[in-house]
């Protein structure tokens, strides 16, 4: 079975600032990962993932994330946060093998930008 | 850009009802999910569907959930009594025969008095 920590709940940082949230998993098999963002009052919008391959991954809006095995981490960086960024992250993780694997979810970091 | 829709995007029910909750996957997928999430905890997982059967479902998912498939295109969740604790974000998901990667819908807020 799979696990996911979020270690900081919330994150306040300055507009223009970079920021850092942290992902740590658990798993006894190899994973795929995830960063999920919800917007306030929406859904959840896929912002980068790691099947395989390089461990520096980059997704929509600037945002980036590196699969770390030693560590079991999946850290998501931007070097310079805007006030549209503010909303909720999620990291995920799942087993490979096709379809009908269900996502395990960290408890989510509430990203605020301050102007 | 093809997407997962969610009908309704809220729900109020009284206790004891009876709720469908209806989604339309995104159209060339082939796997089909349920989440949860309640009001300021994380999003569960509830149940997977593949090939017109559950492939995976959780402990959250107990016999007062049902998922089916009554078209080409719908993937509906019914609640058959609903209980307080039942309040929460619902989301559908999607992903293609290649499987690794879900498409969340908008959600339903369900709201159970």
């Amino acid at each position: 079975a799979q696990s996911v920590t979020q270690l900081d709940s919330q994150v306040p940082v300055f507009e223009e600032a970079p920021v850092e949230l942290r992902c740590n998993y658990s798993s006894s098999v190899s994973v795929y990962l995830f960063w999920y963002v919800q917007y306030p009052n929406q859904g959840l919008q896929l912002l980068l993932k790691y099947l395989s391959g390089s461990t520096l991954v980059k997704g929509i809006n600037g945002f980036e994330a590196e699969f770390n095995k030693s560590q079991t981490s999946f850290h998501l960086r931007k070097p310079s946060v805007h006030i549209s960024d503010t909303a909720e992250y999620f990291c995920a993780v799942s087993a490979p093998g096709g379809g009908n694997t269900p996502l395990v979810f960290g408890k989510g970091t509430r990203l605020s930008v301050i102007a | 850009e093809p997407e997962v829709t969610q009908t309704p995007s809220h729900q109020v029910t009284q206790m004891g009802q009876e709720v469908i909750l209806r989604c339309v996957p995104i159209s060339n997928h082939l796997y089909f999910y349920w989440y949860r999430q309640i009001l300021g905890q994380k999003v569960e997982f509830l149940v997977s569907f593949y090939n017109n059967e559950i492939s995976e479902k959780s402990e959250i998912f107990d016999d007062q959930f049902s998922v089916e498939r009554p078209d080409g295109s719908n993937f509906t969740l019914k609640i058959r009594s609903t209980k307080l604790e039942d309040s929460a974000m619902y989301f559908c998901a999607s992903s293609s025969n290649q499987g690794e990667t879900q498409y969340f819908g908008p959600g339903t807020r369900l709201l159970v008095l």
